[in-house]
């Protein structure tokens, strides 16, 4: 039972560079959610999708992309990535608003 | 904005010893979780309660939710070095589309 994939699990990226973060779950959840979390700051809410097709801005959404063409998948972008970007991200899915299942995480370093 | 305050934020113990955390916000919640995250993981759900004053027990740990389910508080007995993690609450409120997290208790347990 895989639950909740992230791929990859580390990456260093110079400034302005671009990339995709792939988050594949298995639990036929609606809901999928993006986090970073940083020292001291908790998990803070990237951008959100409640279905296939469907996209919503969370806390901290500027400079992130994300698409969930499929239901099983929700993709984070960076579009140009800046030091500040330097987190561990984690993808979660869910059924409805209940309990949240987590990917491994993304260590992601922006040199 | 419905903020989950966790203290403490840090808390060192030898193992054998009994401790409480806590979760408070001045927010109404249907519901709230609490998870455990180990270095390098995602956090995993421990447990849900929704009915106020609800106590659940999961072996050692002992979860309550206040009467006003407007906080929480996780107590563990007689702790071990396994128990070493960060232990986040999370919760819905009305009105809200997704879970929102504390920043977390950063527990270390010592042989």
């Amino acid at each position: 039972n895989a639950g909740v994939t992230q791929t990859p699990k580390f990456r260093v990226l110079k400034t302005g560079q671009s990339m995709t973060l792939l988050c594949a779950q298995d639990m036929n959840h609606e809901y999928m959610y993006w986090y970073r979390q940083d020292p001291g700051m908790g998990l803070r809410l990237i951008h959100y999708s409640v279905g296939e097709g469907t996209t919503a801005k969370g806390e901290v959404p500027d400079g992130y992309n994300v698409s969930r063409l499929k239901k099983q998948n929700f993709l984070l972008g960076l579009e140009s990535a800046a030091p500040s970007q330097t987190s561990v991200y984690f993808c979660a899915s869910s059924y409805g608003r209940r309990e949240a299942f987590f990917g491994q995480g993304t260590r992601l370093t922006v040199v | 904005t419905q903020l989950l305050e966790q203290s403490p934020q840090f808390l060192s113990i030898q193992e054998g010893e009994n401790l409480t955390v806590y979760c408070n916000s001045s927010s109404v919640f249907s519901s709230l979780q609490w998870y455990r995250q180990e270095p390098g993981e995602g956090p995993v759900l421990l447990v849900t309660v929704v009915t106020g004053g609800e106590v659940k027990k999961l072996k050692r740990l002992t979860f309550q939710f206040g009467d006003a389910r407007k906080d929480s508080s996780l107590h563990i007995t007689a702790a071990q070095p396994g128990d070493t993690g960060l232990y986040l609450c999370a919760g819905v409120g009305s009105g809200y589309s997704t879970l929102t997290f504390g920043k977390g208790t950063m527990l270390l347990v010592s042989p």
